[in-house]
């Protein structure tokens, strides 16, 4: 059925190190890719998408890499900060349809 | 920037009561969505509503679960008969279309069944 599996579940990275949060997804019409943010009781944030049409999107320190064959995408964050501290989140809608299934979360730590 | 909004932001309840929470998508946004999130836990989908009808439910979505849109902004999800088991953060969420886009979500209803 539909599924999103992510990982590593937790990670921890030294202040300006790079981190990396990989997802597989299971349905081949996926086409949309978003990551979220979720900050403690705070609401999910996208901080950036992909859509299949593309295999890479970079924003300043944060960029998605998508691999349509393989079925699946990862986030790549860059000379990370204290305050990438949060639970990030992948996401894909299994098919046409509007919802999202989202992946077990990934709680990065960023120490200084 | 519009935001989604939700309330209340937590509603304490007694196993077997009615709960209502509450929703205003975006103004301009067609499509709607409510997710739970227990704690600690993945953000799981319970309903897609699109042009006054459910789109789409999960299989937490059962009979106990309701939603309606009874004016031009506010959307609302009700749960007849709570659970322990119901306890969990409550997401609205609104996207313009049904695919492809990004869906905003409303800052949550903590809702703790006693």
């Amino acid at each position: 059925g539909e599924n999103v599996e992510q990982h590593p579940s937790t990670l921890s990275v030294q202040e300006g190190d790079s981190a990396v949060i990989k997802c597989t997804y299971s349905d081949s019409a996926s086409n949309y890719f978003p990551w979220y943010k979720q900050e403690l009781g705070k609401r999910p944030q996208l901080i950036i998408d992909i859509r299949s049409n593309v295999g890479e999107k970079k924003d300043q320190r944060i960029a998605v890499t998508l691999n349509k064959t393989a079925k699946h995408f990862s986030l790549h964050i860059t000379e990370t900060q204290p305050e990438d501290s949060a639970v990030y989140f992948c996401a894909a809608p299994p098919y046409q349809g509007g919802k999202l299934i989202f992946g077990q979360g990934t709680e990065l730590s960023v120490k200084p | 920037e519009p935001e989604v909004t939700q309330t209340p932001s937590h509603q304490v309840t007694q196993m077997g009561q009615e709960v209502i929470l509450r929703c205003v998508p975006i103004s301009n946004h067609l499509y709607f969505y409510w997710y739970r999130q227990i704690l600690g836990q993945k953000v799981e989908f319970l309903v897609s509503f699109y042009n006054n009808e459910i789109s789409e439910k999960s299989e937490i979505f059962d009979d106990q679960f309701s939603v309606e849109r009874p004016d031009g902004s506010n959307f609302t999800l009700k749960i007849r008969s709570t659970k322990l088991e119901d306890s969990a953060m409550y997401f609205c969420a609104s996207s313009y279309t049904g695919t492809g886009s990004e869906q905003y979500f409303g800052p949550g209803t903590r809702l703790t069944v006693t």
